[in-house]
């Protein structure tokens, strides 16, 4: 199994500033035959599901503001909010679709300082 | 608009059997490979199976294997997941999630709002 590792498990960024969150899985999820990454970052706030904000490592999901950018290949990626607002309070989850099973990182939990 | 609900969920005792749904609407079911995920009190999110687009493959967690079966009735629009000998670490939210392409490798782009399973005796 691909093993997701996100870092750090907590963050607490001021209004405005950067926050970066890393992930890291045990093997590359670079598909090389369609240089693809098959990783993907999910947004979570308290009593909701999941939402999809940036899939093939760097593709923002439609919809999603550009503050929020992930960058990164093969084992070691990046989400990177370059300008904090309060609603973006929320657990980020990185996780891997390159191969069953379909794994999740820990979770970070995002915090306003 | 694109949605999923899911059903199903209540209080069930350990070593028996409950059986959710998902059910689709706003999209074309039958292009869409289906997941469920869950997520325990407190806890981080866990892939527990796939069904592709034609209900042709399947895959399971390790976690469920053999206990849990994921199936779809593409012309009811709607996903399922039966469980057998529930016991009490599979506590959870259960989420449907739609693979944003027809295999199982795509990002999960559309979540349910998700339904509880309590196992207690």
């Amino acid at each position: 199994d691909i093993v997701m590792t996100q870092s750090p498990d907590s963050l607490a960024v001021s209004l405005g500033e950067r926050a970066t969150i890393n992930c890291k899985s045990s093997q590359s999820v670079l598909y090389t035959s369609n240089n693809q990454n098959y990783l993907a970052w999910y947004q979570q706030k308290p009593g909701q599901p999941p939402k999809l904000l940036i899939y093939w490592a760097s593709t923002r999901e439609s919809g999603v503001p550009d503050r929020f950018s992930g960058s990164g290949s093969g084992t070691d990626f990046t989400l990177t909010i370059s300008s904090l607002q309060a609603e973006d309070v929320a657990v980020y989850f990185c996780q891997q679709y390159y191969d069953d099973p379909y794994t999740f990182g820990q979770g970070t939990k995002l915090e306003i300082k | 608009q694109v949605q999923l609900v899911e059903s199903g969920g209540g209080v069930v005792q350990p070593g028996r059997s409950l059986r959710l749904s998902c059910a689709a609407s706003g999209f074309t079911f039958t292009s869409y490979a289906m997941h469920w995920v869950r997520q325990a009190p407190g806890k981080g999110l866990e892939w527990v199976a796939l069904k592709s687009y034609d209900g042709s493959n399947e895959f399971y967690a390790d976690s469920v294997k053999g206990r849990f079966t994921i199936s779809r009735d593409n012309s009811k629009n709607t996903l399922y997941l039966q469980m057998n000998s529930l016991r009490a670490e599979d506590a959870a939210v259960y989420y449907c999630a739609r693979s944003s392409g027809w295999s199982g490798t795509d990002p999960f782009d559309v979540w349910g709002q998700g339904t509880m399973v309590s196992v207690s005796s």
